[in-house]
């Protein structure tokens, strides 16, 4: 597809599991973004990659979250042991990352932790 | 300080009426700026980019002042569909390109 590509769109999982996300960038987008939005509140600046250099990891919350990006394709974001706190939508941007280029978002994965 | 900072709002206004808001920014030697609008549940998109001359798009005009480190956004002729949350972006490092994101100014427009 063109855009981004998020899965699963949804996710249940119970508290204390593991969950797994997935970003599709755009083709050609060597940044890529997650991001965390509770209900109601502003977009959590969690991680950032840029090409190959070392991702900017100074936005995840604790040592339960995770994510990889192998060059420029797929990023997984993992969190451990889920708690209800985690329940949020997750969302995925990438971007050229060159001076003056926007980002795009893909549709976001809601989480809920029961 | 934040990198990005905007009033959350919310801005409630009467259709056909005029709303401004301003999003300040950290870096001086940021480069890049955005205007992203989000609508309830759904992800964040470009509504524009923002030029050092300002610039205009249809009833959307935004304006940057670098000496006071902040971009604007301004829309004439409110319409209900403008209702949304309105963030600001910016590039705050040069080396790698990264946008920093604003929490957002939420604009209700009302009949």
């Amino acid at each position: 597809g063109a855009g981004v590509s998020q899965s699963p769109s949804n996710k249940v999982t119970e508290k204390g599991k593991d969950v797994e996300l997935r970003c599709d960038p755009i083709s050609g987008h060597t940044a890529l973004y997650w991001y965390r939005q509770r209900l109601g509140q502003g977009l959590e600046f969690l991680i950032y990659f840029q090409g190959n250099s070392a991702p900017d990891k100074s936005g995840l919350p604790s040592d339960r979250f995770s994510a990889e990006r192998t060059g420029e394709s797929v990023s997984t974001l993992t969190i451990q042991r889920t708690q209800q706190e985690d329940s949020a939508v997750y969302l995925c941007a990438s971007s050229l990352g060159l001076g003056n280029t926007e980002a795009f978002f893909g549709q976001g994965t809601r989480l809920t932790v029961v | 300080r934040k990198e990005v900072e905007q009033d959350p709002g919310p801005f409630n206004v009467p259709e056909g009426a005029t709303v401004a808001f301003n999003c300040t920014y950290s870096n001086s030697a940021s480069q890049s700026f955005f205007w992203y609008r989000q609508d309830c549940r759904k992800e964040p998109k470009l509504l524009m980019s923002v030029y050092s001359s300002g610039n205009e798009d249809g009833r959307f005009t935004a304006q940057l002042n670098r000496a006071s480190q902040y971009i604007s956004l301004l829309i004439r002729d409110s319409k209900l569909s403008d209702s949304a949350t309105y963030l600001c972006v910016v590039n705050m490092r040069l080396d790698d390109y990264k946008l920093s994101f604003g929490a957002g100014t939420t604009v209700t427009v009302r009949a």
